[in-house]
């Protein structure tokens, strides 16, 4: 079975300090897909990356970057000098190779402070 | 390119009755998958549909039904509404491509059973 684990229920932090979300996940699959999306007070669900089982690059655009470790089952999702606009909630997510469904955590709420 | 829409955006329906909520995915999709979102049970997936056959099926009652259509738009149908159908309905399409396994979602259909 596929499950997601966010184990931070909710984070609250000042602006501009840098703020790590935690994601475990468990397959049996060798090739599987990972994914974070944000979801702001509007409720939609805002894409925001994408990574293969394969792949265990780390990956950084702009002031966000994630760290992948495949030993530990782990896709932690860093956010640096955080800004208000980051508060949301953040979901962690998992998918199958047809990529057809996505097992979601539970979520972490994230409020940065000014 | 236009995103994912989903109409109606609100909705109220009482006990017993029937409701369908619709979805328009991006232009080139082929995928559709549904959601529904509580916060109790977080986000759940309901069913994936790919060129207007069912391809994947979550764990929901038979009261809750799907179709796709030619032009890839899709229909999710709840019958017989129970209070514990109150929820955020996300839609979400996808390229479904061996390169590409984003789903984007639409803004959802929040849906309240009196």
């Amino acid at each position: 079975a596929q499950k997601v684990t966010q184990a931070q229920t909710e984070i609250s932090v000042v602006e501009k300090e840098d703020v790590t979300l935690d994601c475990v996940y468990e397959t049996r699959d060798t090739t599987y897909y990972l994914f974070w999306y944000k979801q702001p007070p509007s409720g939609e669900l805002v894409f925001l990356i994408r990574r293969n089982s394969f792949d265990e690059q780390n990956e950084i655009s702009g002031r966000y970057s994630w760290n992948f470790q495949k030993s530990t089952s782990s896709f932690n999702f860093t956010i640096t000098a955080s800004q208000v606009v980051d508060s949301a909630v953040y979901f962690c997510a998992l998918s199958r190779r047809d990529g057809g469904k996505l097992i979601f955590g539970q979520g972490t709420e994230l409020s940065v402070k000014p | 390119k236009a995103g994912v829409t989903q109409t109606p955006r609100y909705l109220i329906k009482t006990r017993g009755q029937q409701v369908t909520l619709s979805c328009s995915p991006i232009s080139g999709h082929r995928s559709v998958s549904w959601y529904q979102q509580t916060p109790g049970q977080g986000l759940q997936f309901l069913f994936e549909y790919f060129s207007e056959t069912q391809r994947n099926k979550g764990n929901f009652p038979g009261r809750f039904s799907g179709r796709q259509f030619s032009n890839s738009r899709s229909e999710m149908n709840v019958s017989t509404l129970e209070l514990g159908d109150s929820a955020l309905y996300l839609c979400a399409s996808s390229l479904i491509s061996n390169l590409s396994y984003e789903q984007y979602f639409g803004p959802g259909t929040r849906l309240t059973v009196t």
